[in-house]
């Protein structure tokens, strides 16, 4: 069984530009969540999706975004880029929703901005 | 509140056991986990325990809660140098939402 994978490993912006980062959850896994980790502030929660519903999110301005296709794959986005969004972005996906669901993370997108 | 503290490095000789220590403070939390990342890559899941069990063992790992002191231990039997990484733990909050500690880094000495 495949795990899940995030495209592209690596990035390079610059300031103000955009970026998506894709995420393809493990086969029949319904739930995909993606989190921020860098050297200053560790792994922090950006949102969860399911059934192409933001169902959770945490405390990351309005110019972090995504969404959940009905295959489950998930996007994000991230605008107007500013020099503290370089960082590994890691997905992770579950089962279902809820809290008793192992969730199982990708390798990440490192994201470096110029 | 949402925290979860750990120590920072350990270091060990090869074959000896390491027991790397989380706490964390949402008494709400229905699942623990640890996680090891290496270089380079993303979150490896090791184990995760279920908050009404208070050991789990896998293999080489034992998992141990006290839901009382809000503590999580990770003990590796045996460590190798393959096992030197940085392991996190993290407790579930609101549904799927993981709330990490900082990492622990391991140190496998030959």
């Amino acid at each position: 069984k495949a795990g899940v994978t995030q495209t592209p490993r690596y990035l390079i912006k610059t300031r103000g530009q955009q970026v998506t980062l894709s995420c393809s959850p493990i086969s029949g896994h319904r739930s995909v969540s993606w989190y921020q980790q860098t050297p200053g502030q560790g792994l922090q929660f950006l949102f969860e999706y399911f059934s192409e519903t933001q169902r959770n999110k945490g405390n990351f301005p309005g110019r972090f975004s995504g969404r959940q296709f009905s295959n489950s794959r998930s996007e994000m986005n991230v605008s107007t880029l500013e020099l503290g969004d370089s960082a590994l972005y890691l997905c992770a996906s579950s089962a279902d929703f809820g809290s008793n669901q192992p969730q199982h993370f990708g390798d990440g997108t490192r994201l470096s901005i110029l | 509140g949402e925290d979860v503290e750990q120590s920072l490095f350990l270091s060990v000789r090869e074959g000896d056991s390491s027991v790397i220590n989380c706490t964390y403070t949402d008494s709400s939390s229905t699942y623990l986990y640890w996680y090891k990342q290496e270089p380079g890559a993303g979150l490896q899941l090791l184990t995760y325990i279920f908050s009404n069990m208070d050991m789990k063992q896998d293999q080489r790992l034992t998992v141990l809660l006290n839901k009382k002191d809000k503590h999580l231990s990770l003990r590796i039997a045996d460590t190798q140098t393959g096992d030197s990484a940085i392991y996190f733990c993290a407790e579930s909050i609101n549904g799927n939402k993981l709330v990490f500690g900082a990492g622990t880094i391991l140190r496998v000495k030959s």
